[in-house]
């Protein structure tokens, strides 16, 4: 067990519709970054929060957003959701801005399925 | 940018075979590189890492050496077991000064071990 917590483990929803996929880091852990596993582009970086500020930004579509709240649980928030946006979304937790010395932790994931 | 490039699979080999996954990266400055492993329903852990030239990382029976010259890191391990069978990603960190932090993963090689 990681200690990083996803929910939900799986979600169903219709092209257009909008999701909220929620995560909890490790404890103490301050650093959340969210990325997209896909079949055909393998892990991508999303998004990387600190103590919920945003330090950096991957390939992250205009759809998408997300936020770190005080309590340090973090969520991604995808709208106007395509067929292509199905796949796995991983959040990993590290304890500091950077990854210097240190690990990411990765929880289980979401499946997401746009049908 | 920086990349890293995997051998594809998917991988079959037979218990007690020696197993070799090849990975190669790109990168500014002086990556730390790492192997990451996802066994099924899982999220990635940490399998073993590197963090300069010569360096060998190793876990459970796992091994890889980072190689500057040839700018690769390949994962070995002598004899597999049915429980390695798993997905390995390759991955690399570049220091923070030369752009955002985040780990830049390969797309993953699936490694399946038959009794």
């Amino acid at each position: 067990d990681s200690g990083v917590t996803q929910t939900p483990k799986h979600l169903i929803t219709a092209t257009g519709q909008r999701v909220t996929l929620r995560c909890s880091p490790r404890s103490g852990d301050l650093s959340v970054y969210w990325y997209q596993q896909s079949l055909d582009q393998g892990l991508q970086f999303l998004i990387h929060y600190y103590n919920g500020e945003e330090r950096a930004k991957g390939n992250i579509l205009e759809r998408f957003s997300a936020q770190q709240f005080p309590d340090l649980h973090s969520e991604l928030n995808l709208s106007s959701l395509e067929l292509g946006d199905s796949a796995l979304y991983f959040c990993a937790s590290s304890p500091r801005v950077t990854l210097e010395d240190s690990t990411l932790h990765f929880g289980n994931g979401t499946r997401l399925t746009v049908t | 940018g920086n990349s890293v490039t995997q051998m594809e699979g998917p991988v079959t080999l037979s218990e007690e075979a020696f197993l070799t996954i090849n990975c190669t990266y790109t990168a500014t400055g002086y990556p730390s590189l790492f192997w990451y492993v996802q066994y099924p329903g899982e999220g990635l852990q940490l399998l073993l890492k590197a963090t300069k030239a010569d360096d060998k990382g190793s876990n459970k029976g796992f091994e890889a050496t980072y190689r500057k010259e040839t700018t690769s890191f390949h994962l070995e391990k002598g004899s597999v077991q049915v429980s390695d069978s798993a997905v390995y990603f390759c991955a690399l960190r570049v220091p923070r000064f030369f752009g955002n932090e985040k780990l830049t993963f390969g797309t993953g090689t699936r490694l399946t071990i038959i009794p």
